[in-house]
């Protein structure tokens, strides 16, 4: 089944201490990327990648890290993790399409994360 | 960053009533996605609009492009309980035509149907 995977679903941790939120997709999408979602906020996004290697910052990047080591996989790292990082958090994937100019976002089940 | 703007924000309704939600952007968009997000789940996209004044159906949805290239719209005829969920609206950042990968999302409908 064609899929999107993140790892964990829920956590709950404490002020500093370094996690990382895996990401997985089955489907050989060059493009991924991560967004948060906060009510009355809807989704913002954090990071995206176009391809292994390239990275860039979306709207709210400040407190995380990625990396894009291998075409299926993409972490989101919380070096040190702060309250304000509370949040659900979602990775997605698509092929992307300079065409049409838009990538049609397939997501995964989503990462609620409670920072104490 | 670059803002779409949803409304309403909350919508309670009866079941068969029909809903209508929109989108709008002080920037022009090349493309409008809408997704719905059911509760606990990542969103799934329900319809993509690629050219202004595009209408598109998918089942008892209707979204249209609007011709301004700033704003969309959605449509849902004769609502059931399983629409519920919050519905978002999406656009591509392309700047100089080149997309840049980047998707902007709305702040959300969220959708209640009343048995």
């Amino acid at each position: 089944e064609a899929q999107v995977t993140q790892n964990p679903r829920y956590l709950i941790t404490v002020t500093g201490k370094k996690l990382t939120v895996t990401c997985s997709q089955n489907m050989n999408h060059e493009y991924m990327s991560w967004y948060r979602q906060d009510p009355g906020l809807g989704l913002r996004q954090i990071y995206y990648s176009m391809n292994v290697e390239v990275t860039d910052k979306g709207d709210v990047p400040e407190g995380y890290k990625v990396s894009r080591k291998e075409k299926r996989n993409f972490p989101l790292i919380l070096e040190s993790p702060s309250p304000n990082q509370t949040s659900l958090y979602f990775c997605a994937s698509s092929l992307f399409s300079s065409l049409s100019g838009a990538n049609v976002l397939t997501f995964g089940a989503g990462s609620r994360l409670t920072v104490l | 960053g670059q803002q779409l703007n949803q409304s309403p924000q909350s919508m309670f309704i009866q079941e068969g009533e029909d809903v209508s939600m929109n989108c709008t952007s002080s920037s022009i968009f090349n493309t409008w996605l809408w997704y719905k997000q059911d509760p606990g789940e990542g969103p799934v996209l329900l319809i993509a609009l690629y050219k202004a004044g595009e209408l598109t159906s998918n089942g008892r949805l209707t979204a249209q492009f609007g011709i301004t290239r700033k704003d969309s719209f959605l449509n849902i005829s004769a609502s059931i309980p399983s629409d519920v969920g919050i519905y978002f609206c999406a656009g591509p950042i392309n700047a100089g035509g080149t997309s840049y990968g980047k998707l902007t999302f709305g702040q959300g409908t969220i959708l209640t149907v009343h048995p």
